[in-house]
């Protein structure tokens, strides 16, 4: 059974650092793309980034470039997100999800958690 | 502003037949396959439509997906009032190297 397990949130002060992590179960990653995506509260879906299935590529949204970095750790079949110079506009909930194909659908999802920049 | 448009809202009475549309442009949905998801109140998105017009195991044959050119359509018939949620729709864009979401749609069942 497939399951994504987000945790790491939290609140934190703009500028700081934190790091997401969703642990995966019931398939591996190196077969699959890998993305967060979070939401703003009372607000729709933003997508954040992406890793593709063999870690060769990577892709982040423009307001996110240069702050937040997306890896992961195969031999704990582990995704992570590091943000860094955190701002209040990054306060959201985060969620991880599993792409089905490269260009394809986020076919599993987490149950998200929360992260909260104020200070 | 989202790259995909999505009306705001969308209702209908318990049986009625609604539809969502999503309006994007060739380098999203028109290159590449539209998937939409539906998110209960205080729950996580899931996936209700795939590829355009696939529907994922479990997923009752009441939810249809269609596309045309640079848009693409979601319709409830027999609407439910289970069906009261937030629908999104999506697709990877080849000009921004991002994934794109419409802003969603909140379906009211009156």
């Amino acid at each position: 059974q497939v399951q994504l397990v987000e945790s790491g949130g939290g609140v934190v002060q703009p500028g700081r650092s934190l790091r997401l992590a969703c642990a995966a179960s019931g398939f591996t990653l190196n077969n699959y793309g890998m993305h967060w995506v979070r939401q703003a509260p009372g607000k729709g879906l933003e997508w954040v980034a992406v890793i593709w299935f063999d870690g060769g590529n990577k892709y982040y949204t423009d307001s996110v470039k240069g702050r937040f970095s997306i890896s992961r750790d195969i031999s704990k079949n582990t995704l992570f997100l590091q943000m860094n110079s955190l701002r209040a506009e990054d306060t959201a909930v985060y969620y991880c999800a599993r792409g089905e194909s490269p260009y394809g659908a986020l076919d599993q999802w987490g149950q998200g958690t929360l992260v909260t920049v104020s200070p | 502003q989202s790259v995909l448009t999505q009306p705001p809202s969308a209702s209908g009475t318990p049986g009625q037949w609604v539809t969502i549309s999503c309006s994007g442009s060739k380098s999203n949905i028109g290159d590449n396959p539209v998937s939409w998801y539906r998110q209960l109140p205080g729950t996580a998105p899931k996936l209700l439509i795939y590829g355009n017009d696939q529907r994922p195991s479990g997923v009752p044959e009441r939810f249809s997906g269609s596309k045309s050119g640079t848009s693409a359509s979601l319709a409830i018939s027999g609407l439910q009032s289970e069906d009261e949620a937030g629908y999104y729709c999506a697709a990877w864009d080849d000009s921004l190297y991002d994934w794109v979401f419409g802003g969603g749609t909140t379906v009211t069942v009156l």
